[in-house]
């Protein structure tokens, strides 16, 4: 199984601010993705981020207000650009590690006043 | 699209007794994986079973196992000896076989809310 670390693992921001998010695996892994849960949620994806290329974002999500970098094998961030209270979720990380198995971070849990 | 569906929002049980929570899906797809995860207030997301649909057989996993019901579209998961540290948040998910672009995706349930009561 694969190790997933994030930060914050927590954090209270202010409206109009953003806040970057950092995923680090402890392999190589081609595909991770971004989930966010809403209180009381179930998962809903946010992007899928492979490296060397583009993010790839499910609808209702843009990379506006959610950007993605991925700049190696091992390591992602996503950003929540000018946040507002109905961004108050858990955002986590997640792995495809081998066929049919992948493991989530950790996750941050994100409050904005 | 997929989808999947747990009706049962909340469930609990008697500690050392046996609980089985309920998922059903919808796809068109003929092969497919499905799992089952354990969130506790921790809010980490535990892999605890996961099922090939290719696989006639049940999986098991120590006191957690599957009855999964391909042509009904099923998948309910069995805890045996439940014990205090089962209770959790289970989501049911569901995952596309196919390498192609865009299908790698989880598509989650809306979960079943687990408590052992002592």
């Amino acid at each position: 199984s694969a190790v997933i670390s994030q930060k914050p693992s927590r954090d209270i921001c202010q409206r109009g601010t953003s806040l970057t998010i950092q995923c680090q695996v402890d392999s190589q892994v081609t595909m991770m993705f971004w989930y966010r849960q809403q209180p009381g949620q179930s998962l809903t994806l946010i992007a899928t981020a492979n490296q060397g290329s583009e993010a790839t974002y499910e609808s209702g999500f843009v990379i506006d207000k959610f950007p993605i970098s991925r700049p190696n094998l091992t390591f992602s961030t996503l950003t929540v650009s000018n946040m507002s209270p109905e961004d108050s979720s858990i955002y986590l990380c997640s792995v495809y590690y081998s066929p049919g198995e992948q493991f989530f971070g950790p996750g941050t849990r994100l409050t904005v006043l | 699209a997929q989808t999947v569906t747990q009706s049962q929002p909340e469930m609990s049980v008697q500690e050392a007794e046996t609980v089985t929570l309920s998922c059903t899906y919808d796809t068109s797809e003929s092969d497919y994986y499905l799992f089952w995860y354990k969130q506790p207030p921790s809010r980490q997301m535990i892999l605890v079973i996961r099922q090939e649909a290719y696989k006639q057989q049940n999986a098991t996993e120590n006191r957690f196992s599957v009855n999964f019901q391909k042509a009904a579209k099923s998948f309910s998961l069995k805890i045996s000896d439940s014990q205090l540290g089962d209770a959790a948040m289970y989501f049911c998910a569901y995952r596309s076989v196919l390498s192609n672009f865009g299908n790698e995706k989880l598509t989650f349930g809306t979960g079943t809310r687990l408590t052992i009561i002592p």
